[in-house]
């Protein structure tokens, strides 16, 4: 069975600073790995995925993550946080073995917020 | 806007009572997901469909049942609700080629709340 980690609940971290939320899985095989963001009262929102190729992926908004196999780890980064980045990130994997259903396993989530 | 659509936003209901929760998918996309999201079980995958037929269950429900019509819009159907239905229900479309392949897009959600 796969699953995903997020160690923290809440990062705080000031704005213009560099910002990473935490996320580590486990499946077989190769992973698929995503990140959303979950802003008060919206749906969640595509910010970037790791099928294969380069480690460093980059998203939307600049977001980046960085997939690293031995340590089973996809964290997310930004090089300077904006308030408004403040929301509940989700990272989420799939197996590739997961056939035509492909669902998504999510995290509990991380709640970041930036300090102005 | 991903282009899902969700209706309805809210809902409020009392316990005992069934209801339907309705999801279009966007434009060109066949497989159509649901996820509850509640305090305690965080996000969780339902049920998929794709191109009108079951393709993976979850932790659903047996109270709880869906399906997806010819036009491809998916209904979510809630029945004998207990105060613990109550969650965000996001409904999801996944991507069918190239670089939106394997992502899902998600719906703004229908927040139920059961009284």
């Amino acid at each position: 069975a796969q699953s995903v980690a997020q160690p923290e609940d809440q990062v705080n971290v000031a704005e213009g600073n560099p910002l990473t939320v935490k996320c580590t899985y486990s499946v077989s095989g190769n992973p698929y790995l995503f990140w959303y963001v979950q802003y008060p009262n919206r749906g969640l929102q595509f910010l970037l995925k790791y099928i294969t190729g380069d480690n460093l992926v980059k998203g939307s908004y600049g977001f980046e993550a960085e997939f690293n196999k031995s340590q089973t780890s996809f964290h997310l980064k930004k090089p300077s946080a904006l308030v408004s980045d403040s929301a509940l990130y989700f990272c989420a994997v799939r197996a590739p073995s997961s056939g035509s259903a492909r669902q998504l396993t999510f995290g509990s989530g991380t709640q970041l917020t930036v300090l102005p | 806007d991903s282009g899902v659509t969700q209706t309805p936003k809210h809902l409020i209901t009392a316990t005992g009572q069934r209801v339907t929760l309705r999801c279009s998918p966007r434009s060109g996309d066949l497989s159509v997901y649901w996820y509850q999201q509640s305090l305690d079980q965080g996000l969780q995958f339902l049920i998929q469909y794709y191109n009108g037929e079951e393709r993976a269950k979850g932790n659903i429900l047996e109270r709880f049942s869906a399906q997806q019509f010819p036009d491809l819009h998916s209904e979510l159907n809630l029945s004998s609700l207990e105060l613990g239905d109550s969650a965000l229900y996001f409904c999801a479309s996944r991507g069918l080629a190239g670089t939106e392949a394997d992502t899902q897009y998600f719906g703004p959600g229908t927040r139920l709340t059961v009284l």
